[in-house]
């Protein structure tokens, strides 16, 4: 069954300190993956889209890794602000079974950031 | 803003009930998703339709259905309302380049359903 997991379910960090959350999956075949922040209440908000031939990205102050291989991701936050706090969520796209493309995704549960003065 | 459009914002209804949520596209984006969010659940992918068509499906029950028309809007039915369908409703679109499924997608500001 494709499943992406997620840790950890929460995490509190101080304000400028750095974090880093991990997303493991089993989605196969694999498209690529995506990290998405979410405010309470809002819609998530695309941070980065990763294929697999693809191991590092980076958005201003967050960086994506990928490692294709053992199937896992994490999302390192610089230099944390008030402002980040949200959930984080881990998508996979599934990949085309039979040559056409298709976006079926499968979500992560999040995690949830709280960043503290 | 993400340039997705979502009515009504809020939505209280009772159970047995049909209700129909409203999404508007970014302009230029041919393709519309449906989500579910529940509050124990992650984002819960139910349908894409692209230009018209349905074109992936996800957890959809079979009390809900949507399409697309001309104009590119979208509207998700949910039909006999029970108790475990309050929940998040997001809608997102993109640009869906075929065969592309890189592309980004842009969420609306989602509709919360109450069914009492």
């Amino acid at each position: 069954k494709n499943q992406v997991e997620q840790s950890p379910q929460s995490l509190i960090i101080l304000e400028g300190k750095n974090c880093t959350l991990q997303c493991n999956y089993t989605v196969s075949p694999f498209s690529n993956l995506r990290w998405y922040k979410q405010d309470t209440g809002r819609g998530p908000v695309s941070l980065t889209i990763m294929t697999f031939s693809e191991n590092t990205k980076s958005n201003g102050r967050y960086t994506a890794t990928l490692d294709a291989d053992t199937k896992q991701s994490s999302l390192h936050i610089t230099a944390s602000q008030l402002s980040d706090s949200a959930s984080y969520i881990c998508v996979v796209s599934e990949g085309p079974k039979y040559g056409g493309a298709t976006n079926k995704l499968i979500f992560g549960t999040g995690t949830l950031l709280a960043v503290q003065p | 803003d993400s340039g997705v459009t979502q009515t009504p914002k809020h939505l209280i209804t009772a159970t047995g009930q049909r209700v129909t949520l409203r999404c508007s596209p970014r302009s230029g984006d041919l393709s519309v998703y449906w989500y579910q969010q529940s509050l124990d659940q992650g984002l819960q992918f139910l349908i894409q339709y692209y230009n018209g068509e349905e074109r992936a499906k996800g957890n959809i029950l079979e009390r809900f259905s949507a399409q697309q028309f001309p104009d590119l809007h979208s509207e998700l039915n949910l039909s006999s309302l029970e108790l475990g369908d309050s929940a998040l409703y997001f809608c997102a679109s993109s640009v869906e380049v075929r065969r592309g499924p890189r592309d980004t997608q842009y969420f609306g500001p989602g509709t919360r359903l109450t069914v009492l």
